[in-house]
């Protein structure tokens, strides 16, 4: 399976703090998603690194990506308590015309205030 | 950013009976995916719809799932005879394009099978 798995499953902090996710992939990917799940609702986009690239940002989030060791991380710096929510990752495959992402299960993040 | 409902939010059934879940795009897309999420576990994929017909569909999706775009702009996913596993959260999502990277999720149906 080609599937993301984050890590860690869980992470409490305190608001102000920086979380950082992690998301190891398996096989040759095409891009790397991340999105964020409030409790009981639909998935929200975060933001897409594609395999060319190494480090994205938007706002108070960074994503990086790791080709040779097939890992990305989501770090979330000054965490809000507002930031509480569970972060997927979900990667898309390098070859064979699909374009559907397959998800991980998930980081749970409480943030503290 | 393209919007998304679903209707209903929370559906209680007999195992046994059938279920429609209903997405309504607000603007006319032509791309569609449902997706599965059993508390506590990952998102699954179960279908993708474009041009009034599936693309690509999962192992989960065998011959209980239909899908449909009835009038064309709802679309649905029908369960024609619920088993106590189909219990989860089902959602839509859109992409604006075929091969589309960004997916647009609606915020689900609650489905529980008693």
């Amino acid at each position: 399976s080609q599937q993301g798995e984050e890590d860690p499953q869980a992470l409490s902090i305190q608001e102000g703090e920086n979380a950082t996710m992690n998301c190891s992939y398996k096989t040759s990917i095409n891009n790397l998603q991340w999105y964020r799940q409030n409790s009981g609702r639909g998935l929200v986009h975060l933001i897409l690194i594609r395999s060319n690239e190494r480090e994205k940002h938007s706002g108070r989030l960074r994503v990086t990506l790791d080709t040779s060791k097939k890992s990305s991380s989501l770090l979330i710096t000054a965490s809000r308590a507002a930031d509480t929510a569970s972060y997927f990752c979900a990667t898309v495959l390098a070859s064979g015309g699909s374009y559907i992402p397959t998800f991980g299960r998930g980081t749970s993040l409480i943030v503290h205030p | 950013e393209p919007e998304v409902t679903q209707t209903p939010s929370h559906q209680v059934t007999q195992m046994g009976q059938e279920v429609i879940l209903r997405c309504v795009p607000i603007s006319n897309h032509l791309y569609f995916y449902w997706y599965r999420q059993i508390l506590g576990q990952k998102v699954e994929f179960l279908v993708s719809f474009y041009n009034n017909e599936i693309s690509e569909k999962s192992e989960i999706f065998d011959d209980q799932f239909s899908v449909e775009r009835p009038d064309g702009s709802n679309f649905t996913l029908k369960i024609r005879s619920t088993k106590l596993e189909d219990s989860a959260m089902y959602f839509c999502a859109i992409t604006e394009r075929v091969g589309g990277e960004t997916q647009y999720f609606g915020p689900g149906t609650r489905l529980l099978v008693l």
